[in-house]
């Protein structure tokens, strides 16, 4: 079964500045999609960014990024220029194929606390 | 972008009785759905995987007999949870997957079980 592990429970960050999550994952599939999901206080699940394992180009999407490396199984999320809205909990997910055919295996999430 | 509903967005329902959670697309078709559990301050947990017109396929430790789901049209997937108890107390959420296999999530709902 696919595993995914975030390490960081909380992070914080001053308005303006770059932070990045963390993620690992374990899997024996050579195909496979992940994800970053933003969860705000109104619990609404928002995809933020998606990478297929395939491509060895990083995704981004205007200020998020991430740092996709397959060889060591990582998947971290670089948030430039924070602002007062990324405040929430990201979570890191994983799917077996078709960017999404099958259910997202999530990690436990981390915080993420924007100071202004 | 796609939209996807869910009603309630909160029920309270005392114990033993049952209460249905009905998930819509609203602009789209999906012939998959996913129901989700999320517990307070953690992850969400997969339940099952909702076809359209076939049996949903359930997680391993889920009980099917108490977490009822139909997937009876290409828009609506529902779970009925049966024979409620303060233990089944939780935040559902659903998911729907597109044709292109993007997924798109509900709001949620807060189920509160007396």
């Amino acid at each position: 079964a696919q595993t995914v592990t975030q390490s960081q429970p909380e992070m914080s960050v001053q308005e303006a500045e770059t932070v990045t999550l963390s993620c690992t994952y374990d899997t024996s599939e050579s195909d496979y999609y992940l994800f970053w999901y933003k969860q705000p206080p109104s619990r609404q699940m928002i995809l933020v960014i998606r990478q297929e394992a395939y491509k060895q180009q990083n995704a981004t999407e205007n200020r998020f990024s991430v740092n996709f490396q397959k060889a060591a199984k990582s998947f971290s999320l670089k948030i430039s220029d924070s602002q007062l809205g990324d405040a929430a909990m990201y979570f890191c997910a994983y799917s077996n194929s078709g960017g999404g055919a099958d259910g997202l295996t999530f990690g436990k999430g981390t915080h993420l606390i924007i100071q202004p | 972008g796609a939209v996807v509903s869910q009603h309630p967005s909160w029920v309270i329902c005392k114990s033993g009785t049952s209460v249905k959670i009905e998930c819509r697309s609203l602009d789209f078709q999906a012939t998959t759905m996913f129901w989700y559990r999320q517990f307070p301050k953690q992850s969400l947990m997969l339940m099952a995987t909702s076809n359209e017109g076939s049996k949903a396929t359930y997680e391993q430790g889920v009980e099917k007999d108490k977490f009822l789901i139909n997937h009876a049209s290409l828009t609506l997937s529902t779970l009925t949870v049966t024979s409620a108890h303060p233990e089944d107390s939780s935040f559902y959420i659903c998911s729907a997957r597109t044709f292109s296999y993007e997924q798109y999530f509900g709001p949620g709902t807060r189920l509160t079980v007396t």
